[in-house]
């Protein structure tokens, strides 16, 4: 069964590093996603993505953040410069209808800024 | 009031039980829900889309109410494999907005 996966499962950086975190979503869909999960809390969107542009991104999504296809296959999360608070779980998932509707998750990155 | 919300629980209910969860929403406008369960520390994994008819998959059945905008999960005959917390998500035209979740815990 396809499945999303991310690399690497857990990033553990110095606050004011630059992150990337990867993600290969399921071959066939059009449509992806970065989420992020502070332990304990809810899931939260960041941005979605739609032939080769963002489609639509939350108010956590500021100029720190940003997110590329480099290829046919990756879908990468960039953070900028870290703070203590971007510490979380990142979730990527990927869609194959349209927007916004059923996702599959990949297994997330445990970023953690020291 | 919140986008979507969830009584986070948890339902602590034996097995073979069945327990049903709400989530309300705030948009009249929403258009499109789904339920995921997550497992702790894991990732969210779709459980199921909740369409106006109702939409039923084995033991589990779900439901949208919009006159009163609530979503519904009901589980039957519980296993011990469902303890989990169980997600409400809008999503649709809407950025993808997801509640705290419900925790269900069963028992032998």
């Amino acid at each position: 069964e396809p499945e999303v996966t991310q690399t690497p499962s857990h990033q553990v950086t110095q606050m004011g590093q630059e992150v990337i975190l990867r993600c290969v979503p399921i071959s066939n869909h059009l449509y992806f996603y970065w989420y992020r999960q502070i332990l304990g809390q809810k899931v939260e969107f960041l941005v979605s993505f739609y032939n080769n542009e963002i489609s639509e991104k939350s108010e956590i999504f500021d100029d720190q953040f940003s997110v590329e296809r480099p290829d046919g296959s990756n879908f990468t999360l960039k953070i900028r410069s870290t703070k203590l608070e971007d510490s979380a779980m990142y979730f990527c998932a990927s869609s194959s209808g349209l927007l916004n509707y059923e996702q599959y998750f990949g297994p997330g990155t445990r970023l953690t800024v020291t | 009031r919140k986008e979507v919300e969830q009584d986070p629980g948890p339902f602590n209910v034996p097995e073979g039980a069945t327990v049903a969860f709400n989530c309300t929403y705030s948009n009249s406008a929403s258009q499109s829900f789904f339920w995921y369960r997550q497992d702790c520390r894991k990732e969210p994994k779709l459980l199921m889309s909740v369409y106006s008819s109702g939409n039923e998959d084995g033991r589990f059945t779900a439901q949208l109410n919009r006159a009163s905008q609530y979503i519904s999960l009901l589980i039957r005959d519980s296993k011990l494999s469902d303890s989990a917390t169980y997600l409400c998500v809008r999503g649709g035209s809407y950025i993808p907005t997801f509640g705290r979740g419900t925790s269900l815990i069963v028992h032998p």
